[in-house]
C-alpha cells in the first residue's frame, strides 16, 4: 500500500522559533492536507493543497505540494505554546483510491517556553 | 460552526462482544468515513460511505466490521465480536462534494 513518511518523528523547539516539517510518498498523491491532533482529539484540517507546486498559507501556516506530487512540506513560524501536538499530512486520490486518506507517521513538536 | 459528533466517547467491552459506535456527521454533508488509530500510531483509513453503501474499505474492514446510515442523522460502526486487538480510537469524518474530511473527536475503544 502507499505510504506516507514524515520527519523528523519529533522535534522539540523554543518558543518563537520556526519549525519545519515535511512528508514523502512512495507514490503521487493529487491533493495534499495538513492535519493536527491534539491528545485524545480528532484530527483537525489546517491546510489543504490541490495542485501540485501550490503554496498555501493560513496565518502562521504554511504548506507546499510538491512539484513531483509525491512529497509536501509544512512551516509553521514564530511558534507559540498551542502550536503543540501531532501534525499529520495526509494523500488522497480520486483515481483509483475514492476519497480516502492515507496518513502519515505525524511529527510531534513539542515547544518550550 | 458544524461539527462531527461521536458518542459513546468512551467504551469498554470483553472480548467477543458486539460494539456500535455511532457519529453525527456534518448536516449537509454526503460523504462518511470511518478511521482508528491505535495507540501511538498513525490514523487508518478503515471504509468509505456515500449514498447509501460501502465505496471503498481497506483490508482491516473485515467481515466483523459493518456501517449503517440508520436513519437521515447517524452513521454507525458496528464490530461484531470484538478483538483484543480492536482497541483503539475510532474516528468519523465527513465530507461535502469537495471532499475536505472532517473528523469527529473519536471514540476510545477498549477490549478488555
Amino acid at each position: 500500500g502507499q505510504q506516507l513518511n514524515q520527519s523528523p518523528q519529533s522535534m522539540f523547539i523554543q518558543e518563537g522559533e520556526d519549525v519545519s516539517m515535511n512528508c514523502t510518498s512512495s507514490s503521487i498523491f493529487n491533493t495534499w492536507l495538513w492535519y493536527k491532533q491534539d491528545p485524545g482529539e480528532g484530527p483537525v484540517l489546517l491546510i489543504a493543497l490541490y495542485k501540485a507546486g501550490e503554496l498555501t498559507s493560513n496565518g502562521r501556516l504554511t504548506a507546499q505540494f510538491g512539484i513531483t506530487r509525491k512529497d509536501s512540506f509544512l512551516n509553521i513560524s514564530a511558534s507559540i505554546p498551542s502550536d503543540v501536538g501531532i501534525y499529520f499530512c495526509a494523500g488522497r486520490n480520486y483515481t483509483g483510491g475514492g476519497n480516502k486518506l492515507t496518513f502519515g507517521t505525524g511529527t510531534q513538536l513539542k515547544v518550550e517556553l | 460552526e458544524p461539527e462531527v459528533t461521536q458518542t459513546p466517547s468512551h467504551q469498554v467491552t470483553q472480548m467477543g462482544q458486539e460494539v456500535i459506535l455511532r457519529c453525527v456527521p456534518i448536516s449537509n454533508h454526503l460523504y462518511f468515513y470511518w478511521y482508528r488509530q491505535i495507540l501511538g500510531q498513525k490514523v487508518e483509513f478503515l471504509v468509505s460511505f456515500y449514498n447509501n453503501e460501502i465505496s471503498e474499505k481497506s483490508e482491516i474492514f473485515d467481515d466483523q466490521f459493518s456501517v449503517e446510515r440508520p436513519d437521515g442523522s447517524n452513521f454507525t460502526l458496528k464490530i461484531r465480536s470484538t478483538k483484543l486487538e480492536d482497541s483503539a480510537m475510532y474516528f468519523c469524518a465527513s465530507s461535502g462534494p469537495g471532499g475536505t474530511q472532517y473528523f469527529g473527536p473519536g471514540t476510545r475503544l477498549l477490549v478488555l
